[in-house]
């Protein structure tokens, strides 16, 4: 089956610090990859994606590379910043009769000033 | 303008009532699904429709039934309510599942924090 593993949290960083957010993925076939964002007290956001081998996603400073060989995704950012404090979720998404997302367990975030 | 919306956003009710969760979406996508997120903020599918037809129905109590009247809509409601029913409830919809243009992308609500005490 399909499973996302993802780097325990809560991860607390001071600003401008270096972020990165392991994950590593299991699937059936041939994944598209994602990082979605989720700050207090809202729905999750599409923050980056990836849909092959190589890809590298950006957005808003985070960045992630498709790497199939080590079967990873992981989210890093040069310098944090207060407001990305929230929870990162990765998730993986198969093509199939009924296409969904499989997430990570999420991890929390928090940047201090 | 909101893409998917849900009502309630905030619900808290007693052990053993029936209540409603509802969602609507503007995006003209054709595929809607519902997660439930735990107190750890752990995701997991519980349904998704596409077209108004189940695809997904993962193993959920018979209390929870989701209902498609059209492509644009998808609500839940859930009978007998128990303590380990309270979570946040997320509806989402994505582009079709057929013809290539779905990515796996979902665009989610903002949830729906369902207490049952």
């Amino acid at each position: 089956g399909n499973s996302v593993t993802q780097m325990e949290g809560p991860v607390t960083l001071s600003e401008e610090a270096f972020l990165t957010i392991n994950c590593t993925y299991t699937a059936t076939g041939y994944p598209s990859l994602f990082w979605y964002v989720q700050y207090p007290g809202e729905g999750l956001q599409l923050l980056l994606k990836a849909t092959k081998a190589d890809d590298k996603g950006s957005n808003k400073g985070f960045e992630a590379t498709y790497r199939k060989e080590t079967t990873s995704f992981h989210l890093e950012k040069g310098s944090v910043q207060v407001s990305d404090s929230a929870v990162y979720f990765c998730a993986l998404s198969v093509w199939g009769s009924a296409r969904q997302l499989t997430f990570g367990s999420g991890t929390q975030l928090t940047v201090l000033p | 303008d909101t893409a998917v919306s849900q009502t309630p956003k905030y619900l808290v009710t007693q052990m053993g009532n029936d209540k409603s969760i509802k969602c609507e979406q503007n995006l003209g996508h054709d595929t809607m699904y519902w997660y439930k997120q735990d107190s750890k903020k752990f995701l997991k599918i519980m349904f998704s429709y596409n077209n108004k037809e189940l695809i997904i129905n993962e193993t959920v109590p018979n209390r929870f039934s989701p209902k498609s009247p059209d492509k644009a809509h998808l609500n839940l409601h859930i009978n007998s309510l128990e303590l380990g029913d309270s979570a946040v409830y997320f509806c989402a919809s994505s582009l079709p599942i057929a013809g290539g243009q779905n990515t796996g992308e979902l665009f989610f609500g903002e949830g729906s924090r369902l207490t049952v005490l």
